[in-house]
């Protein structure tokens, strides 16, 4: 089983349109949690961290379960520019500073 | 001014060559990092360093040998180079080893390896 699991996608959706993407974790000592996103051929960039307690961030609310050792992202109203890949990140456990990407999910929002 | 940079941007070498990747940070970070992105797009943490120590080494194998120098350079030199190291080495940068330390990344060094 893979530590960070993601449905890879991809999700086609018009401008406007809300989605959300889930994410599983295998390693239940894990500390910390976030979403990044990746452009084509770019690096990484965090895009919001993920708490028990959920949190907002304008368009995007990420929101985390530690019992059932799931993540979601939900992106309202949709932009042409949130199209790219959204990658779920775990860290702690083990290894101090070592983040586990998912295979991330591929985004693109359509006019 | 580039927070984290990476060079060369490209590299394109022969099997069995050596070769070695540079990456600079300015945002006075403490701690930084390999990963590898393979074709299918999964990023792996290779090597991650703090104030110069070594602090992970994924069981990468032993012809990639990362370098500290001080804690604003992390350079991978990758000895006897394969078809199977063809990749995005992306480092990245963190002020700490703490768990919800953001990561920043450099923007990618593209390995061919023919």
């Amino acid at each position: 089983r893979k530590e960070v699991e993601q449905d890879p996608g991809p999700f086609n959706v018009p401008e406007g349109a809300t989605v959300a993407f889930n994410c599983t974790y295998s390693n239940s000592a894990s500390q910390s949690f976030f979403w990044y996103r990746q452009d084509c051929r770019k690096e990484p960039k965090l895009l919001m961290s993920v708490y028990s307690s959920g949190n907002e961030d304008g368009r995007f609310t990420a929101q985390l379960n530690r019992a059932s050792q799931y993540i979601s992202l939900l992106i309202r109203d949709s932009k042409l520019s949130d199209s790219a890949t959204y990658l779920c990140v775990v860290t702690g456990g083990t290894s101090y500073g070592k983040l586990t990407f998912g295979q991330g999910t591929i985004l693109t929002v359509h006019p | 001014d580039t927070a984290v940079s990476q060079t060369p941007k490209y590299l394109v070498t022969q099997m069995g060559n050596d070769k070695s990747i540079k990456c600079e940070q300015n945002l006075g970070h403490d701690t930084m990092y390999w990963y590898k992105q393979d074709s299918k797009k999964f990023l792996k943490i290779m090597f991650s360093y703090n104030n110069k120590e070594l602090i992970i080494n994924e069981t990468v194998p032993n012809r990639f040998s990362p370098k500290s120098p001080d804690k604003a350079h992390l350079n991978l030199h990758i000895n006897s180079l394969e078809l199977g190291d063809s990749a995005v080495y992306f480092c990245a940068s963190s002020r700490g080893l703490a768990y919800q330390e953001t990561q920043y990344f450099g923007p990618g060094t593209r390995l061919l390896v023919l």
